[in-house]
């Protein structure tokens, strides 16, 4: 139990062009989704904080009209790069806290963003 | 505010032992998380410590001193698989805060 998953894993595309990733949580609900990003050899980095039927709150430093969240049930969230530039070339982690009570975050597997 | 140090790089001989330590300081702390990272891959849980104490969970032990701002993750009988990064992450109001980690290399 507990699986999250993201689409899609990698995914490859031109400068100036929008990216959505998901992020699903397969047997359980969520009404809190968190996004990190992470750069080489960096730590993961909380982007924001992702509450189903609210606005997302955004970490200090991250344009929230750049990367748009969207957490429209219980068991998706989407992350849109908008406008991607080679610098937001990263790996993008969801992660899903169950409604349930759970103090553990369970992880989707990740995807590589790579911007031309 | 947060501050989270470890190592950046530690390496061992399979079939040893290891202990990693972390020192935090964070605002509104509620417990402590470990993580493991292979390459490419997202964290894994290890273990979760929100009173002071050892917690044991097979080859893998987790130490917490809410006072002191510290906490270590011990892992005994080595093996190759256990090559990746170790990630140190205080918890405060759900939010998880990642440290660098620290990357464990195993010796056969």
């Amino acid at each position: 139990g507990a699986v999250v998953s993201q689409h899609p894993s990698w995914v490859i595309c031109k400068s100036g062009t929008s990216v959505k990733i998901e992020c699903r949580s397969l047997d359980f609900q969520a009404t809190t989704m968190f996004w990190y990003r992470q750069f080489p050899k960096q730590s993961l980095m909380l982007m924001a904080t992702s509450n189903e039927g609210s606005k997302a709150t955004y970490e200090q430093g991250v344009e929230k009209d750049k990367f748009l969240i969207n957490h429209a049930s219980l068991t998706l969230s989407t992350l849109t790069v908008t406008s991607a530039h080679p610098e937001d070339s990263s790996f993008y982690i969801c992660s899903a806290l169950p409604t349930s009570g759970s103090y553990e975050q369970f992880f989707g597997p990740g995807t590589r963003l790579t911007v031309l | 505010g947060q501050n989270i140090d470890q190592p950046t790089e530690m390496t061992a001989t399979e079939g040893a032992i290891v202990q990693i330590n972390c020192t935090y300081q964070t605002s509104g702390f509620n417990g402590l998380f470990w993580y493991q990272q292979h390459a490419g891959e997202a964290p894994t849980f290890l273990s979760y410590n929100v009173l002071d104490g050892l917690e044991e969970k097979g080859r893998f032990s987790s130490f917490l001193s809410r006072s002191k701002g510290y906490s270590y993750l011990l892992l005994k009988e080595l093996q190759m698989k256990d090559s990746a990064s170790y990630l140190c992450a205080p918890s405060r109001d759900d939010k998880i805060i990642f440290g660098k980690g620290t990357r464990l290399h195993i010796l056969p």
